[in-house]
Protein backbone atom coordinates (compact mmCIF):
# COMPACT_ATOMS: atom_id res chain seq x y z
CA UNK A 1 0.00 0.00 0.00
CA UNK A 2 1.11 3.74 -0.52
CA UNK A 3 3.23 4.95 2.79
CA UNK A 4 5.77 7.56 3.31
CA UNK A 5 7.88 7.56 5.68
CA UNK A 6 10.91 9.30 7.68
CA UNK A 7 14.11 8.14 8.70
CA UNK A 8 14.68 10.34 11.82
CA UNK A 9 12.19 11.21 14.43
CA UNK A 10 13.82 14.30 16.27
CA UNK A 11 17.02 16.14 14.94
CA UNK A 12 18.92 18.74 17.29
CA UNK A 13 20.88 21.58 14.97
CA UNK A 14 22.62 24.59 16.57
CA UNK A 15 21.54 27.98 15.20
CA UNK A 16 22.92 28.70 12.18
CA UNK A 17 23.96 24.82 11.22
CA UNK A 18 21.90 23.60 7.92
CA UNK A 19 19.52 21.28 8.54
CA UNK A 20 19.18 17.75 6.25
CA UNK A 21 15.37 16.15 7.23
CA UNK A 22 14.70 13.19 5.01
CA UNK A 23 12.12 11.27 3.99
CA UNK A 24 11.41 8.03 2.39
CA UNK A 25 8.25 7.35 0.05
CA UNK A 26 7.18 3.82 -1.32
CA UNK A 27 4.76 4.67 -4.25
CA UNK A 28 6.45 4.85 -7.23
CA UNK A 29 3.17 6.33 -8.58
CA UNK A 30 3.43 9.45 -6.60
CA UNK A 31 4.64 12.74 -8.66
CA UNK A 32 4.05 15.56 -6.58
CA UNK A 33 5.86 16.14 -3.29
CA UNK A 34 5.45 18.84 -0.59
CA UNK A 35 7.05 19.65 2.53
CA UNK A 36 4.89 21.53 5.40
CA UNK A 37 6.01 22.57 8.90
CA UNK A 38 3.96 22.78 11.94
CA UNK A 39 3.93 24.25 15.13
CA UNK A 40 2.67 23.16 17.89
CA UNK A 41 -1.17 23.91 18.13
CA UNK A 42 -1.20 25.43 14.42
CA UNK A 43 -1.84 23.84 11.08
CA UNK A 44 0.84 22.72 8.51
CA UNK A 45 2.45 25.51 6.70
CA UNK A 46 3.01 24.96 3.35
CA UNK A 47 6.77 24.95 2.84
CA UNK A 48 7.98 23.87 -0.56
CA UNK A 49 6.71 21.15 -3.13
CA UNK A 50 8.28 19.67 -6.08
CA UNK A 51 7.02 17.50 -9.19
CA UNK A 52 8.20 14.35 -10.26
CA UNK A 53 9.80 15.71 -13.31
CA UNK A 54 12.35 17.68 -11.23
CA UNK A 55 14.79 16.62 -8.66
CA UNK A 56 15.99 19.91 -7.29
CA UNK A 57 13.25 23.09 -6.46
CA UNK A 58 15.08 25.77 -3.96
CA UNK A 59 12.82 28.57 -2.12
CA UNK A 60 14.47 30.52 0.16
CA UNK A 61 16.21 28.94 2.79
CA UNK A 62 15.10 25.71 1.86
CA UNK A 63 15.89 23.02 -1.07
CA UNK A 64 14.22 20.17 -1.77
CA UNK A 65 16.36 17.51 -3.47
CA UNK A 66 13.70 14.20 -4.63
CA UNK A 67 15.53 11.05 -5.92
CA UNK A 68 12.95 8.97 -7.56
CA UNK A 69 15.51 5.93 -8.16
CA UNK A 70 15.92 5.60 -4.09
CA UNK A 71 12.55 6.88 -3.97
CA UNK A 72 13.78 9.72 -1.50
CA UNK A 73 13.12 13.15 -0.57
CA UNK A 74 14.96 15.35 1.41
CA UNK A 75 14.48 18.63 2.97
CA UNK A 76 17.38 21.47 3.14
CA UNK A 77 16.90 24.36 5.59
CA UNK A 78 20.16 26.99 5.36
CA UNK A 79 21.36 28.58 8.59
CA UNK A 80 18.57 27.22 10.99
CA UNK A 81 17.32 29.83 13.15
CA UNK A 82 14.82 29.40 16.36
CA UNK A 83 12.01 30.10 14.27
CA UNK A 84 12.27 27.10 12.41
CA UNK A 85 11.90 24.57 15.67
CA UNK A 86 9.12 22.80 14.23
CA UNK A 87 7.51 19.17 13.06
CA UNK A 88 8.43 18.95 9.61
CA UNK A 89 5.63 16.42 7.39
CA UNK A 90 6.76 15.25 4.09
CA UNK A 91 3.30 13.93 1.94
CA UNK A 92 2.47 12.84 -1.55
CA UNK A 93 0.22 12.81 -3.64
CA UNK A 94 -0.82 11.41 -7.35
CA UNK A 95 -1.54 14.27 -9.67
CA UNK A 96 -4.48 12.39 -11.38
CA UNK A 97 -7.05 13.98 -9.91
CA UNK A 98 -7.32 12.36 -6.68
CA UNK A 99 -5.19 14.45 -4.86
CA UNK A 100 -5.34 13.26 -1.47
CA UNK A 101 -2.24 13.55 0.44
CA UNK A 102 0.04 10.83 2.07
CA UNK A 103 1.73 12.18 4.93
CA UNK A 104 4.96 10.62 7.06
CA UNK A 105 4.83 10.35 10.68
CA UNK A 106 6.42 13.87 11.11
CA UNK A 107 10.52 15.12 11.64
CA UNK A 108 10.74 17.62 14.82
CA UNK A 109 13.71 19.68 14.58
CA UNK A 110 14.97 21.81 17.50
CA UNK A 111 17.19 24.24 17.39
CA UNK A 112 19.73 24.96 19.72
CA UNK A 113 20.58 28.85 20.23
CA UNK B 1 -6.29 37.77 1.86
CA UNK B 2 -7.99 35.51 4.60
CA UNK B 3 -6.59 31.97 4.62
CA UNK B 4 -8.36 28.48 5.78
CA UNK B 5 -11.35 29.43 8.44
CA UNK B 6 -12.19 26.65 10.84
CA UNK B 7 -14.40 27.33 13.56
CA UNK B 8 -14.50 26.24 16.49
CA UNK B 9 -11.21 25.87 17.43
CA UNK B 10 -11.61 23.82 20.60
CA UNK B 11 -14.75 21.56 20.96
CA UNK B 12 -15.89 19.25 23.99
CA UNK B 13 -18.40 16.81 23.58
CA UNK B 14 -19.79 14.10 26.13
CA UNK B 15 -20.01 10.79 24.49
CA UNK B 16 -23.07 9.94 21.99
CA UNK B 17 -23.22 13.58 21.16
CA UNK B 18 -22.79 15.11 17.59
CA UNK B 19 -19.82 17.27 16.64
CA UNK B 20 -20.02 19.31 13.81
CA UNK B 21 -17.05 21.17 12.33
CA UNK B 22 -16.71 24.13 9.86
CA UNK B 23 -14.63 25.05 7.40
CA UNK B 24 -14.32 28.24 4.93
CA UNK B 25 -12.04 27.94 2.05
CA UNK B 26 -9.76 30.49 1.03
CA UNK B 27 -11.30 32.96 -1.54
CA UNK B 28 -11.64 31.35 -4.36
CA UNK B 29 -10.54 27.74 -3.55
CA UNK B 30 -13.37 25.40 -5.12
CA UNK B 31 -11.76 22.42 -3.59
CA UNK B 32 -11.73 21.15 -0.02
CA UNK B 33 -9.52 18.67 1.71
CA UNK B 34 -10.07 17.14 5.35
CA UNK B 35 -7.75 15.16 7.38
CA UNK B 36 -7.34 14.49 11.42
CA UNK B 37 -4.33 13.78 13.10
CA UNK B 38 -4.15 11.89 16.09
CA UNK B 39 -1.69 13.33 18.78
CA UNK B 40 2.28 12.93 17.56
CA UNK B 41 1.30 11.31 14.33
CA UNK B 42 1.16 12.60 10.88
CA UNK B 43 -2.38 13.79 9.14
CA UNK B 44 -4.63 11.11 7.61
CA UNK B 45 -6.90 11.88 4.72
CA UNK B 46 -10.34 11.44 5.31
CA UNK B 47 -12.62 12.65 2.72
CA UNK B 48 -12.26 15.47 -0.59
CA UNK B 49 -14.66 17.47 -1.53
CA UNK B 50 -16.00 20.07 -4.75
CA UNK B 51 -18.43 22.23 -4.59
CA UNK B 52 -21.75 20.09 -4.16
CA UNK B 53 -19.69 16.96 -4.73
CA UNK B 54 -18.27 14.49 -2.92
CA UNK B 55 -14.96 13.32 -5.06
CA UNK B 56 -13.13 10.95 -2.93
CA UNK B 57 -14.16 9.92 0.73
CA UNK B 58 -11.88 6.46 1.17
CA UNK B 59 -10.81 7.44 4.26
CA UNK B 60 -13.90 8.28 5.98
CA UNK B 61 -14.81 5.73 8.88
CA UNK B 62 -17.82 4.03 6.93
CA UNK B 63 -20.36 5.14 10.18
CA UNK B 64 -21.35 8.45 11.81
CA UNK B 65 -19.07 10.25 9.69
CA UNK B 66 -20.61 12.57 7.08
CA UNK B 67 -19.05 15.73 5.27
CA UNK B 68 -20.63 18.42 2.56
CA UNK B 69 -19.62 21.08 0.70
CA UNK B 70 -22.88 22.86 -0.20
CA UNK B 71 -23.01 25.65 -3.00
CA UNK B 72 -23.46 27.97 0.16
CA UNK B 73 -21.66 28.37 2.84
CA UNK B 74 -18.92 26.14 4.84
CA UNK B 75 -18.04 22.91 4.42
CA UNK B 76 -19.19 20.32 7.30
CA UNK B 77 -17.84 17.58 8.56
CA UNK B 78 -20.11 16.22 10.90
CA UNK B 79 -19.64 13.35 13.36
CA UNK B 80 -22.54 11.77 14.47
CA UNK B 81 -22.50 9.73 18.28
CA UNK B 82 -19.31 10.50 19.03
CA UNK B 83 -16.99 8.20 21.26
CA UNK B 84 -13.56 8.89 22.89
CA UNK B 85 -11.77 7.88 19.87
CA UNK B 86 -13.08 10.37 18.07
CA UNK B 87 -10.62 12.79 20.31
CA UNK B 88 -8.23 14.40 17.37
CA UNK B 89 -7.31 17.45 15.63
CA UNK B 90 -9.59 17.85 12.63
CA UNK B 91 -7.77 20.04 10.06
CA UNK B 92 -9.20 21.29 6.74
CA UNK B 93 -7.22 22.37 3.63
CA UNK B 94 -8.35 24.23 0.16
CA UNK B 95 -6.85 24.55 -3.17
CA UNK B 96 -7.58 26.20 -5.96
CA UNK B 97 -9.21 24.65 -9.28
CA UNK B 98 -6.40 25.00 -11.37
CA UNK B 99 -3.91 23.77 -8.37
CA UNK B 100 -2.92 20.87 -6.07
CA UNK B 101 -1.45 22.77 -3.53
CA UNK B 102 -3.17 22.47 -0.39
CA UNK B 103 -3.17 25.29 2.28
CA UNK B 104 -4.22 23.97 5.83
CA UNK B 105 -6.59 25.93 8.62
CA UNK B 106 -5.86 26.40 11.83
CA UNK B 107 -7.78 22.80 12.89
CA UNK B 108 -9.97 21.83 15.01
CA UNK B 109 -9.28 20.17 18.27
CA UNK B 110 -12.30 17.33 19.34
CA UNK B 111 -12.40 16.30 22.69
CA UNK B 112 -14.83 13.89 23.83
CA UNK B 113 -15.39 12.70 27.33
Amino acid sequence: GESVGLHLPTLSVQEGDNSIINCAYSNSASDYFIWYKQESGKGPQFIIDIRSNMDKRQGQRVTVLLNKTVKHLSLQIAATQPGDSAVYFCAESMDTGRRALTFGSGTRLQVQP
Amino acid sequence: NAGVMQNPRHLVRRRGQEARLRCSPMKGHSHVYWYRQLPEEGLKFMVYLQKENIIDESGMPKERFSAEFPKEGPSILRIQQVVRGDSAAYFCASSPPSGVEQYFGPGTRLTVT
